[in-house]
Parts: structure tokens; C-alpha cells; sequence
């Protein structure tokens, strides 16, 4: 069935330092892609999403771009802060499913200062 | 626009009482679902409603849960009798017309069964 795959956490950094979280994803044809992240005591947020190969989205200065022919989402920002320490879900629609989301088990980010 | 609306934010229960957890969506979005968080993991849906109609409901286990949304606007969500493994945080989320448009989540409850 469709899945999502991502990194393994906790991931590290120092702040101003770049962040790759990787994502791949199996589905039949074209689902759309999403990453949403949750801050510690709430709920989760949509970032960013792409729904079709080679769709870059961003926001916040997150970005993601839809390989399809590699099935990967991967989430990339050039320069983190503190305050973007939280946990990091990527995610699909399946093309045929009723337009529920399948996520991923998560990718937690720490940012030292 | 106001969020998704989740209530109680808190909830810890002993083994085989009911709970209940209530949502209210984004007004106009059609479409409502439930999602299971269990520590550590990744939101596990357990039901999908459009509009008052149950779209997906293939993961709740139907024997202690059971979910409604009335008119097609709030909805609750009931577990009796109550397991240690039903621990989890109990998000709801809403959408437009489908996920393509992405969620918008509810702060959810946090259910800890002693």
C-alpha cells in the first residue's frame, strides 16, 4: 500500500546551519506531497505542499520540490533558527483514496544556539 | 478565520471507563477526520467524514470507538470502554474539498488511560 519514509531523528544542528530532511514515498501514480510540522503542545501545521512532479513548494523559507522519478520530497532550508525546533512530517495523498493523508512517522529537529 | 476548535485539551481516564472528545471545524469545510498520535509516530486516521457521511472508517476499531458528526458541523468522538493502548494524542482536522488543499489541524487531546 501507499507509505512515506523518512529520516530517522533526532536531528542536530546549530543555528544558521543548512537542514536536509529526507522523504520518499510509495503510491501509485502522482499523489500529492506534503510537509507539515508540530511544535511542542500543539497540533500539526501545513508548511508546504507540491501536487505534481516537479512542483518546488515553499513557505518560511522551507522548501521541497516532487521527484517523481526518484519518489522523494525531500525538506531543505539554507539557514535554521531556534525557533525552528519541532517535529517534521512528511506526508501523501494517495491519487485514489477519498483524500486522506498518509504520514510519515516524523523527523524531530533540535537547533542549538 | 478561527481554527479547529478541539476539546478537552487534557484527559486521564482508568482502563474500561468512556471517554469523549469533541471538534469543531473550520466553518465551510466539508470534509472532517480523525487522527490517532501515538507517542513517537505519525497521525494514524481513523475516520473520515464529508459533509455527515462516513467516507473512511476502514482503521477505527469499532468495538470501543465510535464517531459523529451531526448536521455535517461538529463532530465527537467516543471510546468505551477505555484501553491502556488507546493512549495517544486524538487530533482532528478539517479541509475544503479534499486533502490536495492540505489540513488544518485542532491543538488535540491529549488521552492518557492509567
Amino acid at each position: 500500500g501507499d507509505s512515506v519514509t523518512q529520516m530517522e531523528g533526532p536531528v542536530t544542528l546549530s543555528e544558521e546551519a543548512f537542514l536536509t530532511i529526507n522523504c520518499t514515498y510509495t503510491a501509485t501514480g502522482y499523489p500529492s506531497l506534503f510537509w507539515y510540522v508540530q511544535y511542542p503542545g500543539e497540533g500539526l501545521q501545513l508548511l508546504l505542499k507540491a501536487t505534481k512532479a516537479d512542483d518546488k513548494g515553499s513557505n518560511k523559507g522551507f522548501e521541497a520540490t516532487y521527484r517523481k522519478e526518484t519518489t522523494s520530497f525531500h525538506l531543505e532550508k539554507g539557514s535554521v533558527q531556534v525557533s525552528d525546533s519541532a517535529v517534521y512530517f512528511c506526508a501523501l495523498s494517495p491519487v485514489k483514496g477519498g483524500f486522506k493523508t498518509i504520514f510519515g512517522a516524523g523527523t524531530r529537529l533540535f537547533v542549538k544556539a | 478565520e478561527a481554527g479547529v476548535a478541539q476539546s478537552p485539551r487534557y484527559k486521564i481516564i482508568e482502563k474500561r471507563q468512556s471517554v469523549a472528545f469533541w471538534c469543531n471545524p473550520i466553518s465551510g469545510h466539508a470534509t472532517l477526520y480523525w487522527y490517532q498520535q501515538i507517542l513517537g509516530q505519525g497521525p494514524k486516521l481513523l475516520i473520515q467524514f464529508q459533509n455527515n457521511g462516513v467516507v473512511d472508517d476502514s482503521q477505527l476499531p469499532k468495538d470501543r470507538f465510535s464517531a459523529e458528526r451531526l448536521k455535517g458541523v461538529d463532530s465527537t468522538l467516543k471510546i468505551q470502554p477505555a484501553k491502556l493502548e488507546d493512549s495517544a494524542v486524538y487530533l482532528c482536522a478539517s479541509s475544503p474539498t479534499g486533502a490536495d488543499y492540505g489540513y488544518t489541524f485542532g491543538s488535540g487531546t491529549r488521552l492518557t488511560v492509567v
